[in-house]
């Protein structure tokens, strides 16, 4: 267990659909970023909130948008579902800049 | 985004063996670089990183090599093991809000 809890683990939609993937990042850290993986990809980097505030954006699309909450957890909102947003997405967290990432074991969804 | 790429997408080693696996990065500006695992359903765990103030450094059976001048970073496993058979990533900091950039990663085989 990394200390880094993502839900649900697998999430299965129609297009057109909205989802809600949530993260609890690793006690003490502020920090949460969301990157998507798709198949036999890399891991694009998503978004970075910082203790609530959104702190750097990636290649994020308009469709899909994040907010961390006062307890510090993050919700990743994927509306207006396409078939290509298949993938798996992570979230991780850190103790702040200079410091490595935690991940969570991640949200696999799959669009249909 | 950043650039950060490998030169081998597969990797097959003998058990005991020592494993190397290369990655190439673009910017000149990065000072920060971590080795991630990632195992079939998993989420990326942190092997090792290092620092641009260094050219080495050494963890329990891997080893981290970073080759400022030519922007080559390297990951050496010695005598690899069944349980080090997953996929490698290298990711890169540029200490532009602490994102990271990760490479499409290595699949490393172990035979038995």
């Amino acid at each position: 267990d990394s200390g880094v809890t993502q839900t649900p683990k697998h999430l299965i939609t129609a297009t057109g659909q909205r989802v809600t993937l949530r993260c609890s990042p690793r006690s003490g850290d502020l920090s949460v970023y969301w990157y998507q993986q798709s198949l036999d990809q890399g891991l694009q980097f998503l978004i970075h909130y910082y203790n609530g505030e959104e702190r750097a954006k990636g290649n994020i699309l308009e469709r899909f948008s994040a907010q961390q909450f006062p307890d510090l957890h993050s919700e990743l909102n994927l509306s207006s579902l396409e078939l290509g947003d298949s993938a798996l997405y992570f979230c991780a967290s850190s103790a702040g800049d200079g410091y490595g990432y935690t991940f969570g074991s991640g949200t696999r969804l799959t669009v249909v | 985004g950043e650039s950060v790429g490998l030169h081998l997408p597969t990797l097959s080693v003998q058990e005991g063996d020592n494993s190397i696996i290369n990655c190439a990065y673009s910017n000149s500006a990065s000072d920060y670089f971590i080795w991630y695992k990632q195992e079939s359903g998993k989420g990326p765990q942190f092997i090792i990183d290092i620092r641009s103030n260094m050219d080495k450094r050494q963890g329990q059976r891997v080893t981290v090599l970073l080759n400022k001048t030519v922007k080559h970073l390297s990951l050496q496993i010695a005598a690899t093991q069944p349980g080090d058979s997953a996929v490698y990533f290298c990711a890169e900091n540029t200490r532009t809000g602490n994102q990271f950039y990760f490479g499409t990663g290595t699949s490393l085989t172990v035979i038995p």
